[in-house]
């Protein structure tokens, strides 16, 4: 089943001990992308990467961290949680169509992170 | 930057009523794609519209992409209990890598 899984779903941690969250696709798709979700801000984009090795930041990239080694992983990387990075985080990555490389965007389940 | 303007945040209807929801921008876009989010869930792609003036429908859902490019729609036929969720209108506006755009999302509720 074609699919983006994120790792963990859920997770409470406490501030400045490091965490990654894990994203993968089984597509073969270019280009994924991280997004954190918050009520009354809608998705916004944290950083973003267009093939392997290259990743730049998206709207609002302070405090994380992102590598594309391999085509299917996308970890998202918190050196230092802080309260105000717990939110509820999408993985999504999508194929080309045409020249515009991030159209139809498949999504993760999401993963529920609060910082205390 | 680019916006995508949703309202109003919340609607509620009746179950067998349709609903139409409006995605708006004062700019141009290229493409308009909707998106429905369950609760607990990932955003999930409804449908895609890449030329203006294209209708598209998937089953009770028909979108459309505005002649002016500045504004699409969705419509939901006969609404069910499950068509509750958030829905999002996103596109991009220029430029072969430019950002896709999110609305802030309609909450839908319908009542059995």
């Amino acid at each position: 089943e074609a699919q983006v899984t994120q790792n963990p779903r859920y997770l409470i941690t406490v501030t400045g001990k490091k965490l990654t969250v894990t994203c993968s696709q089984n597509m073969n798709h270019e280009y994924m992308s991280w997004y954190r979700q918050d009520p009354g801000l809608g998705l916004r984009q944290i950083y973003y990467s267009m093939n392997v090795e290259v990743t730049d930041k998206g709207d609002v990239p302070e405090g994380y961290k992102v590598s594309r080694k391999e085509k299917r992983n996308f970890p998202l990387i918190l050196e230092s949680p802080s309260p105000n990075q717990t939110s509820l985080y999408f993985c999504a990555s999508s194929h080309p169509r045409g020249q515009i490389s991030n159209n139809e965007q498949f999504f993760g389940p999401g993963t529920r992170l609060t910082v205390l | 930057g680019q916006q995508l303007n949703q309202s109003p945040q919340s609607m509620f209807i009746q179950e067998g009523e349709d609903v139409s929801m409006n995605c708006t921008s004062s700019s141009i876009f290229n493409t308009w794609l909707w998106y429905k989010q369950d609760p607990g869930e990932g955003p999930v792609l409804l449908i895609a519209l890449y030329k203006a003036g294209e209708l598209t429908s998937n089953g009770r859902l028909t979108a459309q992409f505005g002649i002016t490019r500045k504004d699409s729609f969705l419509n939901i036929s006969a609404s069910i209990p499950s068509d509750v969720g958030i829905y999002f209108c996103a596109g991009h506006s220029k430029g072969a890598n430019s950002k896709l755009t999110f609305g802030k999302g309609i909450t839908l509720s319908v009542r059995p």
